[in-house]
């Protein structure tokens, strides 16, 4: 299966800045396959990037993922306050779909 | 607007099972695949399996297999998540979730989720 180690595991930062988390394949993710979810505490996952760089539906454009073969990026362009959460990435290329182990950004 | 409401949490002894429902409201229950993907506390996200209900087809991560059966009944639009043999370890917040369209297995619609504790 297909194993995704995002990096960093916590990032502490204040809001307007703008950040870059990382997510590396073990092998290669054919296609783009890959999304990425924000995760709150005690709630569901939320979409928020798939195909590595489009944004799913009410997604604001400080959103944008990129990358491709086995390293993966999501970028946010000015930290608002609702964005500090717990991100993780998945690849849909090969089954199993696998997630990171996830990136929990907080505030500084 | 698609809606996936799960039911409640449930508390199993090791050795027994569990099964947990996941119905459906809005779209098209037999047009997209439903996945289950668990969470245990603290902790990140698996995927176990998931079901194309309009072929009855499951799918199943090899970790669970022989454990795990994923169910669908289209007539209610609900999917069932049946987990036997449990242990400590099965301690986790259980989602459902929707594939975002056809052959598409990244996930916009989730249920709430459903904690399920294994405790002697």
């Amino acid at each position: 299966e297909i194993v995704l180690t995002q990096s960093p595991g916590t990032l502490s930062l204040s809001p307007g800045e703008r950040v870059t988390l990382s997510c590396r394949a073990s092998q290669t993710v054919t296609s783009a396959y890959l999304a990425w979810y924000q995760q709150k505490p005690g709630q569901a996952p939320r979409l928020l990037i798939y195909g590595t760089s489009t944004r799913a539906t009410g997604i604001p454009d400080r959103f944008s993922g990129s990358g491709s073969g086995t390293d993966f990026t999501l970028a946010i362009s000015r930290l608002e306050l609702e964005d500090f959460a717990v991100y993780y990435c998945q690849q849909y290329d090969n089954p199993p779909w696998t997630f990171g182990q996830g990136t929990k950004v907080e505030i500084k | 607007q698609v809606q996936l409401v799960q039911s409640g949490a449930e508390v199993r002894k090791p050795g027994s099972s569990v099964k947990i429902s996941c119905k459906a409201s809005g779209g098209t229950f037999n047009g997209y695949s439903m996945n289950w993907v668990r969470q245990p506390p603290g902790q990140g996200l698996e995927w176990m399996g998931d079901i194309a209900p309009i072929f009855r087809i499951a799918n199943y991560a090899q970790k669970f297999q022989g454990r795990v059966t994923i169910t669908a009944d289209e007539s209610t639009g609900t999917a069932y998540l049946e987990l036997t043999s449990l242990r400590s370890e099965d301690t986790a917040v259980y989602f459902c979730a929707r594939d975002y369209a056809v052959k598409s297995p990244y996930f916009e619609f989730w249920g709430q989720g459903t904690l399920v504790t294994v405790s002697s």
